[in-house]
């Protein structure tokens, strides 16, 4: 069954660190992966989505995320991170049944960014 | 940016009461979907909708949920006899297509309780 992986509920960071944060799938075929970002008493922002093509894919708000099929991973990256990238970040992918998709998400990691 | 709307942002309801949670998704978008997310825990689908049907829905949409579209732009989930476990967020939202291309787009989701 397709599952959605990420290992770390909490993560702190200062301002201006770099940040990685890890998610891991099971999926039968290529997938189609995306990153969320949930900021409090706000919905689901797509940050970046990958579906073929170049591994390395760029999203908004300077986040990246690289697929590794061998390590069936997607990590999400930031070089540089901002006070107000503090928020829930969900790992998704994307299941296609019946020719419809529906996503599975990760657990989510709460992202907290000190000054 | 065209956005998904969802109303209302908190409905508290006694159990056993009906309730109905409303979204208007993006104009042009075909697919529609509903999501819920318990508090802590992880955003899980509900239900798919195209052409006027479900397409697919997950082991907790029983016979207490029903979806509908009626008219051309709300898009409704009902919970005909609330428990107390149907207390979470629930997310609407819609897509152009499954392509590929067409990531879904969130609503900011309605906090349900149940009392």
């Amino acid at each position: 069954a397709q599952s959605v992986t990420q290992p770390d509920i909490h993560i702190t960071v200062s301002e201006g660190a770099s940040l990685e944060l890890r998610c891991n799938y099971s999926y039968g075929a290529t997938p189609y992966l995306f990153w969320y970002v949930q900021s409090p008493g706000q919905g689901l922002q797509l940050l970046l989505k990958y579906f073929s093509g170049d591994t390395l894919v760029q999203g908004i708000k300077g986040f990246e995320a690289e697929f590794k099929r061998s390590q069936s991973s997607f990590n999400l990256r930031k070089p540089s991170v901002h006070w107000s990238d503090a928020a829930e970040y969900f790992c998704a992918v994307g299941s296609r049944s019946g020719g419809y998709n529906k996503l599975i998400f990760g657990a989510g990691t709460r992202l907290a960014v000190h000054p | 940016e065209p956005e998904v709307t969802q109303t209302p942002s908190h409905q508290v309801t006694q159990m056993g009461q009906e309730v109905i949670l409303r979204c208007v998704p993006i104009s042009n978008h075909l697919y529609f979907y509903w999501y819920r997310q318990i508090l802590g825990q992880k955003v899980e689908f509900l239900v798919s909708f195209y052409n006027n049907e479900i397409s697919e829905k997950s082991e907790i949409f029983d016979d207490q949920f029903s979806v509908e579209r009626p008219d051309g732009s709300n898009f409704t989930l009902k919970i005909r006899s609330t428990k107390l476990e149907d207390s979470a967020m629930y997310f609407c939202a819609s897509s152009p297509g499954t392509a590929s291309n067409q990531p879904q787009h969130f609503g900011d989701g309605t906090r349900l309780s149940i009392l």
